[in-house]
């Protein structure tokens, strides 16, 4: 079946701008993860959508960033002001479902975004 | 404080040769531990997990890790490496009481011809 989408693949965009990223998980899987990738560094946990709830976003690096999931299957990750700063991969995981088992979480290929 | 640390940035081995990638992983209680690769232009693929059991896990490639509970490290390995295997590296653990994965910050393979 098909894995995990993120639209765009490539942003750019200027300094001050707002920008939006997609991310189309798995069918059925619940549970949707986005991380950030900086050049050279692993990628680090923004946010964890339970269903439509955000059950974790203690990773999200200030208040210019937001992510919904309003009908519990896309997602979408909002930037406002960009900063140079945010240029990064932002990559895209689902998994079936989560609790008190782990369940594999599936990648997206990413969306670079390139902040000029 | 809770980390993953890979402390080789950039390996760089012949073809053939066996392959040693290094893991440490600081945390309270034994986490779940996973390898991830990332090829140029690719996702992110799980290699391999370790959840509990058996502490030398086979994964996919031929790749296998151990995990030493003593030495807070899960190491990846291989015996005989393959061009294609140039990517970089990732060792990542999920804590018990969480979902999200903790990532190292990667170790570069590059393949000596």
């Amino acid at each position: 079946g098909a894995g995990v989408s993120q639209t765009p693949s490539n942003k750019v965009t200027e300094k001050g701008k707002y920008v939006e990223l997609r991310c189309d998980p798995i069918s059925g899987h619940t549970a949707l993860y986005w991380y950030r990738q900086s050049l050279g560094q692993g990628p680090e946990f923004l946010i964890y959508f339970q269903g439509t709830g955000a059950a974790d976003d203690s990773g999200l690096p200030n208040d210019r960033f937001f992510a919904v999931r309003p009908e519990g299957s896309v997602s979408t990750l909002k930037i406002q002001r960009t900063e140079r700063g945010d240029s990064a991969v932002y990559l895209c995981a689902s998994s079936p479902q989560s609790g008190t088992d782990y369940n594999e979480q599936f990648f997206g290929p990413g969306t670079r975004l390139t902040v000029l | 404080a809770q980390s993953v640390t890979q402390p080789d940035i950039h390996i760089t081995v012949s073809e053939g040769a066996s392959l040693e990638l290094r893991c440490n992983y600081s945390y309270g209680a034994t986490p779940y531990l996973f390898w991830y690769v990332q090829s140029p232009g690719q996702g992110l693929q799980l290699l391999l997990k370790y959840f509990s059991g058996d502490t030398l896990v086979q994964g996919i490639k031929g790749f296998e890790a151990e995990f030493k509970r003593s030495q807070s490290s899960f190491n990846l390995r291989k015996p005989s490496v393959h061009w294609s295997d140039a990517a970089e590296y990732f060792c990542a653990v999920v804590p018990t009481s969480a979902s999200k994965i903790i990532f190292g910050s990667g170790t570069r393979l590059s393949i000596r011809p």
